[in-house]
């Protein structure tokens, strides 16, 4: 059964430096997601990627897939305040099941 | 475009009560899945469904139990409700069960006394 694991689970950051959250999963997980949480709100999906060696840029987030060390990572840019929630990544291992990690509460400070 | 729409947003039932989600996702998207979301769990997949039929299911008791309609809308009920069942339920839909993003509704938040 995939397990999905995340870390940092917190990360406080300054605006306008830059950091990693990673997240590696124990089994063949065909994608995995980056959404995006709020408090009290809903996820907001961010990347979907699909094979080893994928690459996604949006703003100030990039994501990338290593397949073969089963690692996914989020890597955040000049970090602004509006960065500031919960992300999750997830990966699916059979149909469209999706196993989440356990989140990384990102605090961006002035 | 319209997203998914999940109601009600908000209820509290009391211990021993039935509750009924729903879900209605975006037009064209066939594939729906539910999740729990807790502080102590984090999120949990509850079951999936695609075109009416039941295609995955989570470790979740009995008493959650699901179905889809013909127009891809989903339900989800939970009978005889205990106070750990207090969560936002979240439901996912996408184009086909298994490639491509998946959209999340803004969620049902249960609260069980």
């Amino acid at each position: 059964e995939l397990k999905v694991e995340q870390n940092p689970l917190f990360l406080s950051m300054q605006e306008g430096k830059n950091y990693t959250i990673y997240c590696n999963y124990s089994t063949t997980s065909d994608r995995l997601y980056w959404y995006r949480q709020d408090p009290g709100k809903s996820l907001e999906s961010l990347f979907v990627l699909l094979s080893n060696g994928a690459v996604k840029q949006e703003g100030r987030l990039m994501a990338s897939l290593d397949t073969k060390a089963r690692l996914s990572t989020l890597h955040i840019t000049a970090a602004v305040h509006d960065l500031s929630a919960t992300y999750f990544c997830a990966g699916t291992g059979t149909a469209s099941k999706l196993t989440f990690g356990t989140g990384t509460r990102l605090q961006v400070t002035l | 475009k319209a997203g998914v729409t999940q109601t009600p947003r908000y209820l509290i039932k009391t211990r021993g009560q039935q509750v009924t989600l729903s879900c209605s996702p975006i037009s064209g998207h066939r594939s729906v899945s539910w999740y729990q979301q807790t502080p102590g769990q984090g999120l949990q997949f509850l079951f999936e469904y695609f075109s009416e039929t039941q295609r995955n299911k989570g470790n979740f008791p009995g008493r959650f139990s699901g179905r889809q309609f013909s127009n891809s809308r989903s339900e989800m009920n939970v009978s005889t409700l205990e106070l750990g069942d207090s969560a936002l339920y979240l439901c996912a839909t996408g184009r086909k069960g298994n490639t491509g993003e998946l959209f999340f509704g803004e969620g049902s938040r249960l609260t069980v006394l």
